[in-house]
């Protein structure tokens, strides 16, 4: 069936790096563009990073621009997210989702925990 | 940015009940306005799509109409597994930005 499933969540330090990878399957992976979402906890969704399917486009939200690089793998069917300079306030949730032809998210993984606390 | 303001931020109704939550955008987004349900420690599932377009497999009390600014969900009668939080988001422009949340809880 249609699934991403995301890892690499953890906790590390103000100022430091992680890297989080979403695997997807059941479906043409290629195809399709895919976001990253978070949520911090208690709190909304915000949407963090969009790539297209040939990684030819990118998009971030203006909090993690500069910070975050998103990138995937067509031949392996993933997706990253390289977090660098990491804040307090990333402290979140993170879900990839892929893209909709109409900007919205449609399958969406079931998440990984980042926390950034020292 | 465009900022997304749903209201109410709760609603509290009962099984059977007709519920509707308001979605304002700060600026025109035409039909590009999708609404999602969240349930505790769960990722959010997509409802609604193109402001009215019912995404595959959703139950068909669920409803959503409006266009421009203004944009509503309607659940024509409220069942037990519909108890969860509603966000709108919005999908004209960088950065999507989504509402605040409506929670939806038994009265």
């Amino acid at each position: 069936q249609v699934q991403l499933v995301e890892s690499g969540g953890g906790v590390v330090q103000p100022g430091r790096s992680l890297r989080l990878s979403c695997a997807a399957s059941g479906f043409t992976f290629s195809n399709y563009g895919m976001h990253w979402v978070r949520q911090a906890p208690g709190k909304g969704l915000e949407w963090v990073a969009v790539i297209s399917y040939d990684a030819s486009n990118k998009f971030y939200a203006d909090s993690v621009k500069g910070r975050f690089t998103i990138s995937r793998d067509n031949s392996k069917n993933t997706l990253d997210l390289q977090m660098n300079s990491l804040r307090a306030e990333d402290t979140a949730v993170y879900y990839c989702a892929r893209k909709t032809g109409n900007w919205h998210f449609d399958i969406w993984g079931r998440g990984t925990l980042v926390t950034v606390s020292s | 940015d465009i900022q997304m303001t749903q209201s109410p931020s709760s609603v509290s109704a009962s099984v059977g009940d007709r519920v509707t939550i308001t979605c304002r955008a700060s600026q025109v987004i035409s039909t590009w306005l999708a609404w999602y349900q969240q349930k505790p420690g769960k990722a959010p599932k997509l409802l609604i799509y193109a402001a009215s377009s019912l995404q595959s497999g959703v139950p068909s009390r669920f409803s959503g109409s409006g266009s421009g600014t203004d944009f509503t969900l309607t659940i024509s009668s409220l069942q037990p597994e519909d108890f969860a939080t509603y966000y709108c988001q919005q999908g004209n422009s960088f950065p999507l930005t989504f509402g605040g949340g409506t929670k939806v809880e038994i009265k």
